[in-house]
């Protein structure tokens, strides 16, 4: 099974900072890689997908790229809704497998 | 606008059994694959189960074989996951989760609608 894993375990940036997230296969996914957001009490939230597509009305300020076994999420100018869980998850190989996420929190 | 709404979860023995269901609208269930992905107490996701749109193709993680299965009615719009021989590890909220599809409904094993989740509790 591919092992995701996902750095800084928090981040605490001021509103308007930019947030970067990072996460690492263990190995290869190609491009096969996404990325989630979950705030509590809401449904999760698919941001990126095929490594660098936004989703359906998902502002522009987030932005993905990477691939092979490097990724990152990038929040360009830090909203106060952004404060959530980020995941990322591969589909490359099954099963699919998800990181351990990334706790995003305004300082 | 698509909605996806789980119920079925609750509380249940070590080795009992509990079916979720999962009401969905607002796109052509048919024509997309599904998805069960769960999320333990203090932990991250995992996806459990996928159903191609047409029932046809299933897949589990290893951890559940045996003892899950996942279906669909696509007259009914309806997506379930039944759970047997349940376990202490299987406790979590699980969601319901929709592909995001791709060419002639290919499962892109991405998943862009999600429902709110139904709670899951294993324990005597």
């Amino acid at each position: 099974e591919i092992v995701l894993t996902q750095s800084p375990a928090t981040l605490s940036l001021s509103l308007g900072e930019r947030a970067t997230l990072s996460c690492r296969a263990s190995q290869t996914v190609g491009s096969y890689f996404a990325w989630y957001q979950l705030r509590p009490g809401q449904a999760p939230r698919l941001l990126i997908y095929d490594a660098s597509q936004r989703a359906t009305g998902i502002p522009p300020r987030f932005s993905g790229s990477g691939s092979g076994t490097d990724f990152t999420l990038t929040i360009s100018r830090l909203a106060l809704e952004d404060c959530a869980v980020y995941y990322c998850q591969q589909r490359s190989t099954w099963p699919l497998t998800f990181g351990g996420g990334t706790k995003v929190e305004i300082k | 606008e698509v909605q996806l709404l789980e119920s079925g979860g609750g509380l249940v023995q070590p080795g009992g059994s509990l079916r979720l269901s999962c009401a969905a609208s607002g796109f052509t269930f048919s024509d997309y694959g599904m998805s069960w992905v769960r999320q333990a107490p203090g932990k991250g996701l995992e996806c459990v189960s996928v159903i191609s749109g047409s029932g046809g193709r299933t897949y589990y993680v290893d951890s559940v074989k045996g003892r899950f299965t996942i279906s669909r009615d696509n007259s009914k719009n309806t997506l379930f996951l039944q759970m047997n021989s349940l376990r202490g590890e299987d406790s979590a909220v699980y969601y319901c989760a929709k592909d995001l599809g791709g060419r002639s409904g290919a499962l892109s094993y991405f998943f862009d609608y999600w429902g709110q989740g139904t709670p899951v509790t294993v324990s005597s």
